[in-house]
């Protein structure tokens, strides 16, 4: 069955150092979207993103952080300047249309020190 | 925004007890999704039910969107059941969805 996976699975790193995060959609989806949870609490939405384009976003997706989809497959959030606050589970999803069903990937936990 | 509200908290169970899980959220929605979040934080999709009601073995899940809430049914529950609940909900604003989670129910269930 496919699935979305997401790469690295834990990250750490500096304050104020720049984080990509990868995630590789199911393949005949067309929307995708990054999510945090920081530890304990409720899971956010962070962006949604379709056709090459961000087509929503949240408060919390301020200008350090931004998506791209480089090529046909990975679709990836770079957090610019990373703060401690940023320390979260990370979660990329993925639909095949704008109202079907999201499928998650199994995160990328971030530590920032 | 839309709000989210998710009902108990916390639950603890005996291994073999039933139990009902309640999302209520406070606009009309277009989407509506149960997940079970595990031990290892992983996010897995249990129902996908913007409206009526789906079984998938000891789990069933009801949606009743013109009375905005959702009801998840746990039966004869297993300790593998254990960790926390989500529902999440869509709404269509302006041109795109909205993801709202609630704020989830964590069960544990003791053998």
């Amino acid at each position: 069955e496919p699935e979305v996976t997401q790469t690295p699975s834990h990250q750490v790193t500096q304050m104020g150092q720049e984080v990509i995060l990868r995630c590789v959609p199911i393949s005949n989806h067309l929307y995708f979207y990054w999510y945090r949870q920081i530890l304990g609490q409720k899971v956010e939405f962070l962006v949604s993103f379709y056709n090459n384009e961000i087509s929503e976003k949240s408060e919390i997706f301020d200008d350090q952080f931004s998506v791209e989809r480089p090529d046909g497959s990975n679709f990836t959030l770079k957090i610019r300047s990373t703060k401690l606050e940023d320390s979260a589970m990370y979660f990329c999803a993925s639909s095949r249309d704008y109202d079907n069903e999201q499928f998650f990937g199994p995160g990328t936990r971030l530590t920032v020190l | 925004g839309i709000q989210v509200e998710q009902s108990p908290p916390d639950l603890i169970l005996q291994e073999g007890a039933n139990s009902t899980l309640r999302c209520n959220f406070s606009d009309s929605v277009n989407n509506l999704q149960w997940f079970h979040q595990n031990p290892w934080g992983q996010l897995i999709n249990l129902f996908y039910i913007p409206s009526g009601t789906k079984q998938n073995g000891r789990l069933s899940a009801t949606t009743v969107a013109t009375e905005r809430y959702s009801l998840l049914y746990i039966s004869s529950s297993q300790t593998t059941d254990s960790g926390v609940y989500f529902c999440a909900v869509e709404r269509w604003a302006g041109g795109s969805y909205i993801p709202t989670f609630g704020r989830g129910t964590s069960l544990i269930v003791h053998p």
